[in-house]
């Protein structure tokens, strides 16, 4: 069945430190779906990429969807203490969303 | 405006016995869904109703797990009787649309405990 991978599975970085996630299907994939869960959290979306080699940002963070729709990244530049939590990535091919299984990100200040 | 609401929050119990969840999503979303998220690991569907109707419950464990979305709104998720590898948080979702290209709004989930 369908799988997005991510890695890291946790990444610490110093505060101010860029930061880097990964999601990586062996399928082509109809979208990808950012969330990010707060520890104690829930999931909160982020943002959705359609489009072959799309990139979109939202302040520090920016978002990119391969050129092969078979990959993902998250990149946060300069992180903060508040971007502390686990960045999951997920992907609706077959009419459900699979999640993958999350990086943790710790930021230390 | 309200966001998706659970409960309870936190349960404890013994295995063999059964609990209850319960959640009420945001006002007009059709599709709602049902996620276990283990400890270290991303959610995993485990039901998915539009408006009343099952979508998908492939990875329902359906010999002690079931739910109902009775009249298209609120819905519970109810395990009979639990296990000890049940222990996870429960989380509930809504999205105004079914998947694929929606957003997926959770509730706070509801931790639960099997001893």
């Amino acid at each position: 069945g369908q799988q997005v991978m991510q890695i890291p599975q946790y990444q610490h970085v110093q505060e101010g430190e860029d930061f880097t996630t990964y999601c990586n299907s062996s399928t082509t994939l109809s979208n990808i779906q950012w969330y990010k869960q707060r520890p104690g959290g829930h999931p909160v979306f982020l943002i959705q990429l359609v489009k072959s080699g799309e990139v979109k940002k939202q302040k520090r963070l920016t978002f990119q969807f391969g050129e092969a729709k078979k990959n993902s990244s998250l990149h946060i530049t300069a992180t903060q203490t508040t971007d502390v939590g686990t960045y999951f990535c997920g992907s609706s091919n077959t009419g459900k969303l699979i999640f993958g299984q999350g990086t943790t990100l710790q930021v230390k200040p | 405006e309200a966001g998706v609401a659970q409960s309870p929050r936190y349960k404890i119990i013994e295995k063999r016995q059964s609990v209850a969840f319960w959640c009420n999503p945001i006002s007009g979303h059709a599709t709602l869904y049902w996620y276990q998220q283990i400890l270290g690991q991303g959610p995993k569907l485990l039901i998915q109703f539009q408006n009343n109707g099952v979508v998908d419950d492939s990875q329902l464990p359906k010999d002690r797990f079931s739910a109902e979305r009775l009249k298209g709104v609120d819905s519970t998720l109810k395990i009979q009787p639990a296990k000890l590898e049940d222990s996870a948080v429960y989380l509930c979702a809504s999205s105004l649309v079914a998947p694929p290209g929606n957003e997926q709004y959770f509730g706070p989930g509801t931790r639960l405990t099997v001893t």
